[in-house]
């Protein structure tokens, strides 16, 4: 069974330029999650979606962070304009069903973004 | 505020040794808690989840235990080896969220030999 993939791995830009990250789940997984990961501290979920709805954007700065998945399978977060505090990696998990709490999350390998 | 804390930040222990590796959390109203693992330039590898009914999970070398009532976590690692070393991330899934993942920090631990 494939993994969670992610891309690109690394993207370096400068504050204000925009950037955008690809993520595509296990294959069936109804649930996919984005994380941001400030280096020395835990993961902090941005954005639950299930299937194409979101669930949970509670911590997603609406003012510059953007994610959609349209057809309830791959997705797309977007940074516009970006700041040198969204330097982080950025982890894309799924889950088969998501509602259902006991569930493992399965994570990507991340991507690390560099603003400067 | 719904928050988890592991201690200490970082660990560093001789080959061999067994270890312990602590987690807390402020509302003991969970349904689930899980320890991950994370290499460098990796994603997230679980390791043991252990539901609100259930005391300790046992995966090999690896025993978790939870107690609710002190908001405890603990995470064991008998016999380590230089192929232990990682972070190590305790996560909370609290019963009011769906199925969202409230991490601490992480431990980063070093095995040398």
């Amino acid at each position: 069974e494939a993994g969670v993939a992610q891309s690109p791995r690394y993207k370096i830009i400068e504050k204000r330029q925009s950037v955008a990250f690809w993520c595509n789940p296990i294959s069936g997984h109804a649930t996919l999650y984005w994380y941001q990961q400030i280096l020395g501290q835990g993961p902090k979920l941005l954005i639950q979606f299930q299937n194409n709805g979101v669930v949970d954007d509670s911590q997603l700065p609406k003012d510059r962070f953007s994610a959609e998945r349209l057809k309830g399978v791959d997705s797309t977060l977007k940074i516009q304009p970006a700041k040198l505090e969204d330097s982080a990696v950025y982890l894309c998990a799924s889950s088969q069903r998501g509602l259902a709490v006991q569930e493992t999350q399965y994570f990507g390998p991340g991507t690390r973004l560099l603003v400067l | 505020k719904q928050e988890v804390t592991q201690i200490p930040a970082a660990l560093s222990v001789p080959e061999g040794e067994n270890l312990v590796l602590n987690c807390s959390f402020t509302d003991s109203a969970i349904y689930n808690l899980q320890w991950f693992r994370q290499d460098p330039g990796k994603g997230l590898t679980s390791l043991l989840l252990i539901q609100s009914s259930q005391r300790e999970q046992t995966s090999g070398r690896l025993n978790a235990s939870l107690d609710k009532s002190s908001g405890r976590s603990t995470l064991y690692i008998a016999a380590s080896q230089p192929g232990d070393s990682a972070t190590y991330l305790c996560a909370v899934v609290w019963g009011t969220s769906y199925g969202k993942l409230t991490f601490g920090q992480g431990t980063i631990l070093t095995v040398h030999p």
